[in-house]
């Protein structure tokens, strides 16, 4: 049980157009889900928490209005990257929980390149 | 299907002692393991790694094991400080292939005073 699918995996797009990357949860409720960003050094760094029905909380220095965050249901929450650069390349990854005392559950990740 | 598995989910460990945590996998194609922590709030920092052609890396306090046979690793942290209490992360890829990277669940670590 507990399976978060994510997609696309991969996704090349060009220089300023927008790419929405979904994150689902499969057999469980996700009240919470976390998007994150792998830099180099393996690091995940949190983008943002999002809480279904209500608007998403970002981490210093995240830009709300590049990163769209949209939880709408209790099982699925995207993120759109919009008017993509560059240096947007990454490689960008979800979680979901129905109780963050829990435990977590990992998307498989989506390798974005702009060019 | 769950390719990395963390069948522990919590861990309680008394301060100084040793504390194991284990992994195991599905996936014999996967060359890279790692382990990363993750305190509430904050997204997950990297630990430690180790390579498929390796069976052990060290690194201070916490030392990683693989068995490839058993398709089996494990992070030990010795001695253990209340510091390390958060969750660990197993988590493996195909580093020559795909750099995408699968998550087990994560153990929630307690070190006991």
């Amino acid at each position: 049980g507990a399976v978060v699918s994510q997609h696309p995996s991969r996704v090349i797009c060009k220089s300023g157009t927008s790419v929405k990357i979904e994150c689902r949860s499969l057999d469980f409720q996700a009240t919470t889900m976390f998007w994150y960003r792998q830099f180099p050094k393996q690091s995940l760094m949190l983008m943002a928490t999002s809480n279904e029905g209500s608007k998403a909380t970002y981490e210093q220095g995240v830009e709300k209005d590049k990163f769209l965050i949209n939880h709408a249901s209790l099982t699925l929450s995207t993120l759109t990257v919009t008017s993509a650069h560059p240096e947007d390349s990454s490689f960008y990854i979800c979680s979901a929980s129905s109780d963050v005392n829990y435990g977590y559950t990992f998307g498989s990740g989506t390798r974005l390149t702009v060019v | 299907d769950q390719q990395v598995k963390q069948n522990s989910p919590s861990l309680s460990v008394q301060e100084g002692r040793i504390s194991i945590l284990n992994c195991d996998y599905t996936n014999s194609m996967f060359d890279y393991f790692l382990w990363y922590k993750k305190y509430p709030a904050e997204g997950p920092t990297f630990l430690i790694s180790i390579s498929s052609i390796k069976d052990k890396n060290e690194d201070g306090r916490f030392t990683v094991f693989l068995n490839k046979s058993a398709k089996h690793l494990s992070l030990h942290i010795v001695p253990s400080q209340p510091g390390d209490s958060a969750v660990y992360f197993c988590a493996a890829s195909l580093m020559n292939r795909d750099d995408k990277i699968i998550f087990g669940k994560g153990t929630r670590l307690h070190i006991l005073p």
